[in-house]
């Protein structure tokens, strides 16, 4: 089976615009979580889509938002972009929502913003 | 919620000397505790994970331990090999459904 994909790979944003990220899970997984990685501060928890409902939610602005198609593909909009959303933005997926899964993660987006 | 802490940050190794990472946690509904390794520029793989009805759990030359009562498991890599260099994080089950993740600890095997 092909592996989580996501587009774009890089992305250089200006403060204040706003981008639109996406991933597309391993075929069968319905599961999707969305992840903020920066230097130092490992892998921060943004969101879970399962059957294009949010199932759960972290500790980010109401700029960061998402949404899950019926193929299971899922998309991240980040709103008003800050500098400190510069990230490597890295999404998983998986069979089931289940915390005790194998998450399988993609190559991630490497957001800059200037 | 969840807290999940790595120790130490970083950790230089000789070849073929042994690693371990420690990490604890502070849930005690986890019940799922995955280790995925990243090098450089890739994306986090799985190697290796364990269960708390386990307490131990090996794989070649990695190998977890995990004690319930303290709350913290152990990534064991033994032997070493400039390959094993890279970023390890170790990640906990919550009662809320998700993972969460510590920070991660920069493993250097030098040669």
């Amino acid at each position: 089976k092909a592996g989580v994909t996501q587009t774009p790979r890089y992305l250089i944003k200006t403060r204040g615009q706003q981008v639109t990220l996406s991933c597309s899970p391993i075929s069968g997984h319905r599961s999707v979580s969305w992840y903020q990685q920066t230097p130092g501060q490992g892998l921060q928890f943004l969101f879970e889509y399962f059957s294009e409902t949010q199932r759960n939610k972290g500790n980010f602005p109401g700029r960061f938002s998402g949404r899950q198609f019926s193929n299971s593909r899922s998309e991240m909009n980040v709103s008003t972009l800050e500098l400190g959303d510069s990230a490597l933005y890295l999404c998983a997926s998986q069979p089931d929502s289940t915390s005790t899964d194998t998450q399988y993660f993609g190559p991630g987006t490497r957001l800059t913003v200037l | 919620g969840e807290n999940v802490e790595q120790h130490p940050s970083t950790l230089s190794v000789q070849e073929g000397d042994s690693a371990v990472i420690k990490c604890t946690y502070s849930d005690s509904a986890s019940n799922y505790f995955p280790w995925y390794k990243q090098e450089l520029g890739k994306r986090p793989q799985l190697i290796i994970d364990i269960r708390s009805n386990v307490g131990e759990k090996k794989d070649q030359r990695i190998a977890v331990t995990l004690n319930k009562t303290a709350k913290h498991f152990s990534l064991h890599i033994t032997e070493t090999q400039p390959e094993d260099s890279a970023v390890y994080f170790c990640a906990a089950s919550t009662g809320d459904n998700r993972l969460a993740f510590g920070k991660g600890n920069q493993v250097v095997v030098i040669p």
